[in-house]
């Protein structure tokens, strides 16, 4: 099947703009995760969801930073007012309950550049 | 901080020759996992040990786990060109919420 999806592959934006990216995880997979890889670093974790729910929004790094999921599939990660280090590749990544919700598939990421 | 930490940052290898990479961490972890990232890429789930494990093999990858001291080591045999990409370690800590990843070592196998 197809595996997780994410849109736009790249985004060039404006300091102070919004922006939103998208994630498609792969059908049936309830656990959806967003991650921010800074330019040769680690990823670095920003929020969790359990269904449309999320548990664990621990690592969004300030209030610009918001993140949905509906219907249990597609979510949507905002970014308001960007600012340049936000600048990074954000990645998505689900898991499913029969994996025992270990092992992550991720998605090809989407490369935010702020000017 | 939990982040694990990866070395070498960066292995130069020829081909057919074997690459080691190792991870340490700091906090009790219920399994260990590497990834893989190739240039432009999403990452790439390799294999998962769990804690009560010490070592595991996956055709031309063993990784070992030492929970006493808080490591585990990736060995990949015979690399090929392909395997050029970066390697991160990753693990849960207290629950299966997030990951918490390595910085990564980034391998280049020379042909």
């Amino acid at each position: 099947g197809a595996g997780v999806s994410q849109s736009p592959s790249n985004k060039v934006t404006e300091k102070g703009k919004d922006v939103e990216l998208r994630c498609d995880p792969i059908s049936g997979h309830t656990a959806l995760y967003w991650y921010r890889q800074s330019l040769g670093q680690g990823l670095e974790f920003l929020i969790y969801f359990q269904g449309n729910s999320a548990p664990d929004k621990s690592g969004l790094p300030s209030d610009r930073f918001s993140a949905e999921r509906t219907g249990g599939s597609v979510s949507t990660l905002t970014i308001q007012r960007t600012q340049q280090e936000d600048s990074a590749v954000y990645l998505c990544a689900s898991s499913s309950p029969g994996l025992g919700y270990h092992e992550q598939y991720f998605g090809p990421g989407t490369r935010l550049t702020v000017t | 901080s939990q982040q694990g930490e990866e070395d070498p940052q960066a292995l130069s290898i020829q081909e057919g020759e074997n690459a080691t990479m190792n991870c340490s961490y700091k906090t009790s972890i219920n399994n260990l996992q590497w990834y893989r990232q190739n240039s432009g890429r999403g990452l790439v789930h390799l294999i998962l040990i769990r804690s009560n494990e010490r070592e595991k093999h996956s055709g031309r990858l063993r990784v070992t786990l030492d929970t006493s001291k808080k490591s585990s080591s990736l060995l990949i045999t015979a690399s090929r060109a392909a395997d050029t990409a970066s390697y991160f370690c990753a693990f849960f800590s207290g629950g299966y919420n997030k990951l918490i990843f390595g910085a990564g070592t980034r391998l280049a196998v020379h042909p």
